[in-house]
């Protein structure tokens, strides 16, 4: 099936500092790709949807300025996470859609100290 | 607007007995919906999908899900729960967007298993 890669799948960073987080698909090709985002114990939202060649489309509420998506690739998109504070530590995950599914990267968790 | 609801925010089972996850959903049009489990720290694993046809929907790991439009439920269930299922189960569905399926997810259910 298909896979979808995320690096690092941890980091810790200090507050003020930028993170990038990089989302492959290994497999296949992807001309989008899903930007999630999950708080402990909760649901996944839908932060962003990156477009290969073009920019990102951002979900209500979600700071495009702070969360920088570059889909640079057929198979690559990076979500940076700018001047990161701790209330942005939370668990990062990406998709790209399939022909009748999306298949999940296994996640960054980021921790801002 | 679009929305899932998972009512249950936490179950527990003994390890081989039955299961259900209830799932409702909003939209307006035909559904396309799935069932993900999360293993801690991990990321989704697709159970089951449905899309249309039958509406008794099997997947993997023994799970299977009914869709039923006049309740607009899509609740997964298993006969005999394994201590491994023991895990965050997230039902969805997709809206298309820009050509895409956009997923909107329940809040989820976690799941315990007592041995």
């Amino acid at each position: 099936g298909a896979v979808v890669s995320q690096h690092p799948s941890w980091v810790i960073c200090k507050s003020g500092t930028s993170v990038k987080i990089e989302c492959r698909s290994l497999d296949f090709q992807a001309t989008t790709m899903f930007w999630y985002r999950q708080f402990p114990k909760q649901s996944l939202m839908l932060m962003a949807t990156s477009n290969e060649g073009s920019k990102a489309t951002y979900e209500q509420g979600v700071e495009k300025d702070k969360f920088l998506i570059n889909h640079a690739s057929l198979t690559l998109s990076t979500l940076t996470v700018t001047s990161a504070h701790p209330e942005d530590s939370s668990f990062y995950i990406c998709s790209a859609p399939g022909r009748d599914e999306q298949y999940f990267g296994p996640g960054t968790r980021l921790t801002v100290t | 607007a679009q929305s899932v609801t998972q009512p249950d925010i936490h179950i527990t089972v003994s390890e081989g007995a039955s299961l259900e996850l209830r799932c409702n959903y909003s939209y307006g049009a035909t559904p396309y919906l799935f069932w993900y489990v999360q293993s801690p720290g991990q990321g989704l694993q697709l159970l089951l999908k449905y899309f249309s046809g039958d509406t008794l929907v099997q997947g993997i790991k023994g799970f299977e899900a009914e869709f039923k439009r006049s309740q607009s439920s899509f609740n997964l269930r298993k006969p005999s729960v394994h201590w491994s299922d023991a895990a965050e189960y997230f039902c969805a569905v997709a809206t298309l967007s820009g050509g895409y399926n956009k997923l909107i997810f329940g809040a989820g259910t976690r799941l315990a298993v007592h041995p």
